[in-house]
């Protein structure tokens, strides 16, 4: 069980916004500005797409943004796509020895 | 570009060594640290451990710690990740990534990119 919670899936339209939610069990994760959030195609290795809560890598689309409230960090997608559709995974530091966590994953579906 | 590429799909029986590598180019090999990413089959990503190329030190998760060794050969600038008696639950899909360092002691807490990844299977 991973010490991020991520919901196991959602589903949006195309043109929609659409929430993620990774939530920390434990405190010190949400102190913390080191939120990462990872797009994973399948059968591909995974892209960074926000790091430092909400910042965008130079060459990813604006349409990805990210946010974090207390142990709760959210990544949205506007304006929904059908390339889209994959795996996102959140991830952040934390002071524990393990020193990285990531979260469960949430498959997004784009009907 | 920079780019970080990894050997390929192995395939070996329990009780077997194995060592797979990860090759950086396009940066500067020692400004960075190399982190090992396992994903078994169908889960999520957890964190192995990393490395600094400069001194070789490293960091494991305690999940990881002693089942797994982690090295850098930085004349050919490669990271191994490596066991020395595999177990069918190793079976899973391995990335190695980048972590950039910052300053002397700090470092970004954020991956990219990231090694195609190397498929291990280990079956009898």
């Amino acid at each position: 069980q991973s010490a991020l919670t991520q919901p196991a899936s959602v589903s949006g339209s195309p043109g929609q916004s659409i929430t993620f939610s990774c939530t920390a069990a434990s405190s010190d994760v949400g102190g913390y500005n080191y939120v990462s959030w990872y797009q994973q195609h399948p059968g591909k290795a995974p892209k960074l797409i926000i790091y430092d809560v909400n910042s965008r890598p130079s060459g990813v689309s604006n349409r990805f943004s990210g946010s974090k409230s207390g142990n709760t960090a959210s990544l949205t997608i506007s304006g929904l796509q059908a390339e889209d559709e994959a795996e996102y995974f959140c991830s952040s530091h934390t002071s524990a020895s393990t020193l990285v966590l990531f979260g469960g994953g949430t498959i997004l579906s784009v009907l | 570009e920079v780019q970080l590429v990894q050997s390929g799909a192995e395939v070996k029986k329990p009780g077997e060594s194995l060592r797979i590598s990860c090759k950086g180019s396009g940066y500067s090999f020692t400004t960075y640290w190399i982190n090992w990413v396992r994903q078994m089959p169908g889960k999520g990503l957890e964190w192995m451990g990393r490395i600094d190329p400069v001194d070789s030190y490293t960091d494991y998760s305690p999940s990881f710690r002693g089942h797994v060794t982690i090295s850098t050969d930085t004349s050919i600038t490669t990271a191994y990740l490596q066991w020395g008696s595999l177990k069918a639950s190793d079976t899973a899909m391995y990335y190695c990534t980048r972590q950039e360092k910052v300053g002397l002691t700090g470092t970004r807490w954020w991956f990219d990119p990231w090694g195609q990844g190397t498929l291990v299977t280990v079956s009898s």
